[in-house]
């Protein structure tokens, strides 16, 4: 099975910050990742797909970049919403789907 | 607009069964692929079942594998979580997810749409 290993587990930033979390996956996943948002006592939600692709209706300061391994996610300027925690997931073994074991980003 | 509606969690002793429902609207509920993802409190997200838009493919977790089936009924627009011999390690927030694949034309790249989730509890 592929695992996902995210990088930190953890982080304090403050409103502004530019913010990068990573990805890197067991082995080759093509650009197959998907980024998700999750706050508390909600639902997952959906932020970047085909590892780099916008889903409808994100802010543009969430952007995606990477293939094969190595994967980041990047807030450009934190906002007050963006805290929460950041899940990835590969599609390259669909139907068999693996996250990651997520990044809590908290306000420093 | 899209919803997805869980329900049927509860309480449940170990070894015990469970069935979720997961009621679809806003889409054509027949052309998408559908999975459930559960949380364990205060854990990540886990995979755990997905079934094909037309049913006629199913697949699981190695962790579920044995003990839970997944099914839908595209008629109702519903889908199911049938949860047999359940263990306190299966305690979780339970979510249905749609994936973006419309019929397998092109490969699912992400989860669309979640519902908001339904609390399983395994103790005695």
């Amino acid at each position: 099975a592929i695992q996902l290993t995210q990088s930190p587990s953890s982080l304090s930033a403050s409103v502004g910050d530019r913010v990068t979390i990573t990805c890197r996956a067991s082995q080759g996943i093509s650009s197959a990742l998907a980024w998700y948002q999750q706050k508390p006592g909600k639902a997952p939600k959906l932020l970047i797909y085909d590892a780099s692709s916008l889903e409808s209706g994100v802010p543009s300061r969430f952007s995606g970049s990477g293939s094969g391994t190595d994967f980041t996610l990047t807030i450009s300027s934190l906002q007050p919403e963006d805290f929460a925690t950041y899940y990835c997931q590969q599609f390259n073994s669909y139907p068999a789907l693996t996250f990651g074991g997520g990044t809590k980003v908290e306000i420093k | 607009q899209v919803q997805l509606v869980e329900s049927g969690g509860g309480v449940v002793q170990p070894g015990g069964s469970l069935r979720l429902s997961c009621a679809a609207s806003g889409f054509t509920f027949s052309s998408y692929g559908m999975h459930w993802v559960r949380q364990a409190p205060g854990k990540g997200l886990e995979w755990v079942a997905f079934i094909r838009y037309d049913g006629s493919n199913k697949y699981y977790a190695d962790s579920v594998k044995g003990r839970f089936t997944i099914s839908r009924d595209n008629s109702k627009n519903t889908l199911y979580l049938q949860m047999n011999s359940l263990r306190a390690e299966d305690t979780a927030v339970y979510y249905c997810a749609k994936d973006n694949s419309v019929r397998e034309i092109v490969g699912a790249t992400g989860f669309d749409y979640w519902g908001q989730g339904t609390l399983v509890t395994v103790s005695s």
